[in-house]
């Protein structure tokens, strides 16, 4: 069974870099039958896709934050990692990492604990 | 970008209650619907994928139905544990895309 762990900074300050990493336990990383995803959900509210990730580098992001993030693998740490660049206190949420099997009818059916990160000065 | 949106955003119910969910996408998106429950302090939890089908281990008073734009999630016989959070998510197109929610509440 897939396990998946955030980690990374709880507390961003505002302009800075938010970086998480999700390490994967029970698969591989390297495989191509995954979708790799960050979610996050500010306090009592929603869930917002941020973006996805598959081995052979292909990336998806939302548009909504597309211009702040880059999602990546490190297939030697069997990690995959989420940069958000320039944050402001609209940042601050719960992120979850998750995967999915590639394809379009596929949920996310892993999900990380998630890790709170709180942007503020 | 596809739009979902669910109803009721909370409703109140009592155990061994029916209770129905609705979300509609703003495009047709075929059966590529999942429904999850999400606990306070925790992660979402998968019920339903493709509509309709029930993910393994999830208690049969669990059902969706629908598809194209219109879709369902029923609670048979409603259950203490069942009280959460309702999302509603699209796979048909990036990005992907989650409905705002429904609290279930007694």
């Amino acid at each position: 069974q897939v396990q998946l762990q955030e980690s990374g900074p709880g507390l961003v300050k505002p302009s800075q870099t938010l970086s998480l990493t999700c390490t994967v336990s029970g698969g591989s990383i390297s495989s191509d039958d995954f979708y790799w995803s960050w979610i996050r959900q500010p306090a009592g509210k929603g869930l917002e896709w941020i973006g996805r990730i598959y081995i052979r580098g292909g990336t998806h992001y939302n548009p909504s934050l597309k211009s702040r993030v880059t999602i990546s693998v490190d297939t030697a740490k069997n990690q995959f990692s989420l940069k958000l660049t320039s944050v402001t206190a609209a940042d601050t949420a719960v992120y979850y990492c998750a995967t999915a099997p590639r394809g379009i009818a596929s949920p996310f059916d892993y999900w990380g604990q998630g890790t709170l990160v709180t942007v503020s000065s | 970008d596809i739009q979902m949106t669910q109803s009721p955003s909370s409703l109140s119910a009592s155990v061994g209650d029916r209770v129905t969910i609705t979300c509609r996408a703003s495009q047709t998106i075929s059966n590529y619907l999942h429904w999850y429950h999400q606990k306070p302090g925790k992660a979402p939890k998968l019920l339903i994928y493709a509509a309709s089908s029930l993910q393994s281990g999830v208690p049969s008073r669990f059902s969706g139905s629908g598809s194209g734009t219109d879709f369902t999630l029923t609670i048979s016989n409603l259950q203490p544990e069942d009280f959460a959070t309702y999302y509603c998510q699209q796979t048909y197109s990036t990005p992907l895309a989650f409905g705002g929610g429904t609290k279930v509440e007694i």
